[in-house]
């Protein structure tokens, strides 16, 4: 059974940082992309960010780009989102999801996770 | 970038059909897939690639893309089908995976 388990998220300040993490398992790690999607409180849902199997091939949402950072490792089936300068409008409730395919272009979500929820507010 | 336009809202009988439509530019030269998210849960895949069911899906559920509008729809609906509907899909542009803005289903 394929399992996704985020974690990492809470109440942040403005400016600061934060670490995503998924765990993934119950299938081949390597063999699938991966992305996070996020959803703000009553919205829909928005894509923020997406890694090939191998890290070689990674794309950013225009909203997140230069500050938000994907990354995995393999070795751990784990999947990261490093985020940095949060904003207000970053709070959203953030969903680890698989793809159906190793690359990133093309990308079918087949599995998601519950999510976990980052606030960003003083 | 790329835009999909959904209904806010649709509204269905218990046992008739649904459709709920995506428009997009040329959406029908685009591999459409559609989620379900009911109130409290993630996002499951039920259409792909405009007319594939994962496994699992009932084949109550089917999709149908052409031209500039991908539709989904659910035949004989029944109250647990009450839930929002997004569509997706992958273009090549600075945002490449798009989603639609979603569609509330009420089973009356």
């Amino acid at each position: 059974e394929v399992q996704l388990v985020e974690s990492g998220g809470g109440l942040v300040q403005p400016g600061r940082s934060l670490r995503l993490s998924c765990a993934a398992s119950g299938f081949t790690f390597d063999d699938y992309a991966m992305h996070w999607v996020r959803q703000a409180p009553g919205k829909g849902l928005e894509w923020v960010s997406g890694i090939s199997w191998n890290s070689g091939s990674i794309g950013y949402a225009d909203s997140v780009k230069g500050r938000f950072t994907i990354s995995r490792d393999n070795a751990k089936n784990s999947l990261y989102l490093q985020m940095n300068s949060l904003r207000a409008e970053d709070t959203a409730l953030y969903y680890c999801a698989k793809s159906r395919e190793i690359a990133v272009a093309g990308t079918v979500f087949d599995y998601w996770g519950q999510g976990t929820l980052v606030t960003v507010s003083s | 970038s790329y835009v999909l336009t959904q209904p806010p809202s649709v509204s269905v009988a218990p046992g008739q059909t649904a459709r709920i439509t995506c428009g997009g530019n040329n959406i029908g030269s685009k591999s459409v897939h559609w989620y379900q998210q009911k109130p409290g849960q993630a996002p499951v895949l039920v259409v792909y690639d405009d007319s594939d069911r994962p496994s699992g899906i009932p084949e109550r559920f089917s999709g149908s893309n052409s031209g500039n509008t991908a539709t989904l729809t659910i035949s004989r609906v029944e109250a647990g089908d009450e839930a929002d509907y997004y569509c997706q899909v992958w273009d090549s542009s600075s945002d490449p995976v798009v989603f639609g803005g979603g569609t509330k289903l009420t089973v009356l």
